[in-house]
């Protein structure tokens, strides 16, 4: 079975600080791994994703997260927060080869940041 | 680029009272899943299709149905509308699954408050 923790429920940072939101993963094959964005009152928007090809992962608006098979973790990370980076972030994962695509979700890390 | 649709965006429904969530995809993708997010909390799989006429249960299935009678629809049905079942639900589907597995794309999401 599959699982997916995230670290922190909620990340507060400064305007231009760096972002990190940390996500554990349990997987029995090889997994794909993925972080959505949700912005209040919206669907889900894909940031990045993993695929069992290069171990840093670079996305939309500056993001890219690092896939760690030992420590089975993938960080996200951000040099530089934006205000509209505030939001709610989910580490998601699959497993390649089990029957189906079923996504599992972390539990989220809510994001504010400060001017 | 319409994606996926759901439809209604916002729905009150009195304890008891039956209705469908509608979900429609125009992206030809295989797989198809409906989610519930609760407050704070991260989304939990209700049911998920691998095809036309192949559906199967996920996390939290109880007091729902689903069918996938086309490749482009995936309707969600609350027979008896408890408050427990208050939550936000979200249609999604994906190209790929098990060794191909690819991101999801997400509806808007339907808020539904049952009273």
């Amino acid at each position: 079975a599959q699982s997916v923790t995230q670290l922190d429920s909620h990340v507060s940072v400064s305007e231009g600080t760096p972002v990190l939101l940390r996500c554990n993963y349990s997987s029995s094959y090889s997994p794909s791994l993925f972080w959505y964005v949700q912005h209040p009152n919206k669907g889900l928007q894909l940031l990045l994703k993993y695929t069992s090809a290069a171990t840093l992962v670079k996305g939309i608006n500056g993001f890219e997260a690092e896939f760690k098979k030992s420590e089975t973790s993938f960080h996200l990370t951000k040099p530089s927060a934006h205000m509209s980076d505030a939001a709610e972030y989910f580490c998601v994962v699959s497993d390649l080869g089990a029957a189906g695509n079923k996504l599992t979700f972390g539990g989220g890390t809510r994001v504010l940041v400060k001017p | 680029n319409a994606g996926v649709t759901q439809t209604p965006k916002f729905r009150i429904l009195k304890i008891g009272q039956s209705m469908t969530l509608q979900c429609t995809q125009d992206m030809n993708h295989n797989y198809m899943y409906w989610y519930r997010q609760d407050p704070g909390m991260g989304l939990k799989l209700i049911y998920y299709s691998v095809g036309a006429g192949i559906t199967d249960k996920g996390e939290v299935p109880n007091g729902y149905n689903v069918s996938r009678s086309t490749t482009e629809d995936f309707p969600l049905r609350l027979e008896l509308a408890a408050p427990s079942q208050t939550s936000v639900y979200f249609c999604a589907s994906s190209a790929g699954g098990g060794f191909m597995s690819t991101e999801a794309f997400f509806g808007q999401g339907t808020r539904l408050t049952v009273v």
